[in-house]
């Protein structure tokens, strides 16, 4: 079964710094693969999805991702991060529509 | 924007009665899921729905739980007899590919007291 490794659980970061939030995941064949984010008492918002074709993909509110086969990995990346931004991101593998979600990254942003 | 509607946003419940949690997901989509978040913890998977069946679901899905698409519009999701460790966000939601994006509810919070 596909399983989805998000190392950090809180990460802190401050405002108008550069974040990497770590993601890896285990199945057989490449997955779809995507990063949602859940502000305190909200849903869950799609941030970026990959399916196929270039590794690198853009996302909404300045977000993206890059996946790496040989890692297993979808990196979630922002360069310049917001009061905002702060918020719980889950990293998620849908394989056979099936989807399963990592445990997620509680994202502080320091003033 | 089409979007998937929940209803109750809060729901709150004596131990050992019955819930029932229920989903509008978005018109076109074939492809319905439930999830559950325990306060503070990761998003997990209940189970998926397509074609007035149910596709997979988890181990958590025991025969407490149910799932029903009563007309054209609803999903629901049934707790014959709550239990405390039940009191968690529900989260609905729908595709309309398998293995596509998956478009989520706000979220239905029941207490089980």
């Amino acid at each position: 079964a596909q399983s989805v490794t998000q190392p950090d659980i809180h990460i802190t970061v401050s405002e108008g710094a550069s974040l990497e939030l770590r993601c890896n995941y285990s199945y057989g064949a490449t997955p779809y693969l995507f990063w949602y984010v859940q502000s305190p008492g909200q849903g869950l918002q799609l941030l970026l999805k990959y399916f196929s074709g270039d590794t690198l993909v853009q996302g909404i509110k300045g977000f993206e991702a890059e996946f790496k086969r040989s890692q297993s990995s979808f990196n979630l990346r922002k360069p310049s991060v917001h009061w905002s931004d702060a918020a719980e991101y889950f990293c998620a593998v849908n394989t056979n529509n099936d989807m399963r979600f990592g445990a997620g990254t509680r994202l502080t942003v320091k003033p | 924007e089409p979007e998937v509607t929940q209803t109750p946003s809060h729901q709150v419940t004596q131990m050992g009665q019955e819930v029932i949690l229920r989903c509008v997901p978005i018109s076109n989509h074939l492809y319905f899921y439930w999830y559950r978040q325990i306060l503070g913890q990761k998003v997990e998977f209940l189970v998926s729905f397509y074609n007035n069946e149910i596709s997979e679901k988890s181990e958590i899905f025991d025969d407490q739980f149910s799932v029903e698409r009563p007309d054209g519009s609803n999903f629901t999701l049934k707790i014959r007899s709550t239990k405390l460790e039940d009191s968690a966000m529900y989260f609905c939601a729908s595709s309309e590919v398998p293995g596509g994006e998956l478009f989520f509810g706000e979220g239905s919070r029941l207490t089980v007291l």
